[in-house]
C-alpha cells in the first residue's frame, strides 16, 4: 500500500523560501520508472503541477515557477523535499505530493498540507 | 504552454448522464487523465489514459478523447459524484515538458 504524507509550516511570511517534506511508504525512489510530484492548490481554485523528480534523479518544474523551485530526494531514502523561493501571498495553497509511475497518472496523493503567506 | 479547458460546472439529476469535457489542441494525441476530488480531500484517479478504469471505479465513469476534447461520462448519477472534476495531460512539445491540469469543473447532483 503507497502513502505520501506532506509536512513543513503551515504560516510563511512574504519573500520567505518554502521547505516542504513529502515522506513516502510502499514504494522505493530507486525503482525504475517511479517518481514523486509535487501540485498545488489555491483555496477554491484549480490543481497546479509544481514539480517532478524521477527514480534517476531526473527533474522536471513547472515552467512558470522554475526559477523559483527545486525538488530534490531527501537525506532519508523514503522522502522527496521541495523548496520554493521568494513566497507571496499568492502562493497560499495547499501543497499535495504524489506518486506516479511511467505513463501512469498520479496514482496516489497524500492528504495535502495548507501553507498560508502572510506577514 | 499547454491550456486544458474545462467548464466550470455541470449539474445532473440523480440517475441522468453527466458529460464533462476537457479542450486541448489536438488533445487526441495526447493520454488524458481524469481526477474526481472531494470537499477537503486529495484527488483520486476515475479514469486514465482516455478511458481506463482503475480497479475500484464503478463501471458508471467513461472517457474518451477525440480531435480537441476530452470527455468524461458519468453514467445513472448519484450523490455521491458530486465533486470537483479535473482532467490532466502529460505535454512534451516543448522543451519544457510539463504536466498539465485541466481548470476543473464542478458536478452537482441535483
Amino acid at each position: 500500500q503507497i502513502t505520501l504524507k506532506e509536512s513543513g509550516p503551515a504560516l510563511v511570511k512574504p519573500t520567505q523560501t518554502l521547505t516542504l517534506t513529502c515522506t513516502f511508504s510502499g514504494f522505493s525512489l530507486s525503482t525504475s520508472g517511479v517518481s514523486v510530484g509535487w501540485i498545488r492548490q489555491p483555496p477554491g481554485k484549480a490543481l497546479e503541477w509544481l514539480a517532478l523528480i524521477y527514480w534517476d534523479d531526473d527533474k522536471r518544474y513547472s515552467p512558470s515557477l522554475k526559477n523559483r523551485l527545486t525538488i530534490t530526494m531527501g537525506t532519508s531514502k523514503n522522502q522527496v523535499v521541495l523548496s520554493m523561493t521568494n513566497l507571496d501571498p499568492v502562493d497560499t495553497a495547499t501543497y499535495f505530493c504524489a506518486h506516479k509511475a511511467v505513463v501512469t497518472p498520479f496514482d496516489s496523493w497524500g492528504q495535502g498540507t495548507l501553507v498560508t503567506v502572510s506577514s | 504552454s499547454y491550456v486544458l479547458t474545462q467548464p466550470p460546472s455541470v449539474s445532473v439529476a440523480p440517475g441522468q448522464t453527466a458529460r464533462i469535457t476537457c479542450e486541448g489542441d489536438n488533445i487526441d494525441s495526447k493520454g488524458v487523465h481524469w481526477y474526481q476530488q472531494k470537499p477537503g480531500q486529495a484527488p483520486v484517479v476515475v479514469v486514465y489514459d482516455d478511458s481506463v478504469r482503475p480497479s475500484g471505479i464503478p463501471e458508471r465513469f467513461t472517457g474518451s478523447n477525440s480531435g480537441n476534447t476530452a470527455t468524461l461520462t458519468i453514467s445513472w448519477a448519484e450523490a455521491g459524484d458530486e465533486a470537483d472534476y479535473y482532467c490532466q495531460v502529460w505535454d512534451g512539445t516543448s522543451d519544457d515538458l510539463s504536466y498539465v491540469f485541466g481548470t476543473g469543473t464542478k458536478v452537482t447532483v441535483l
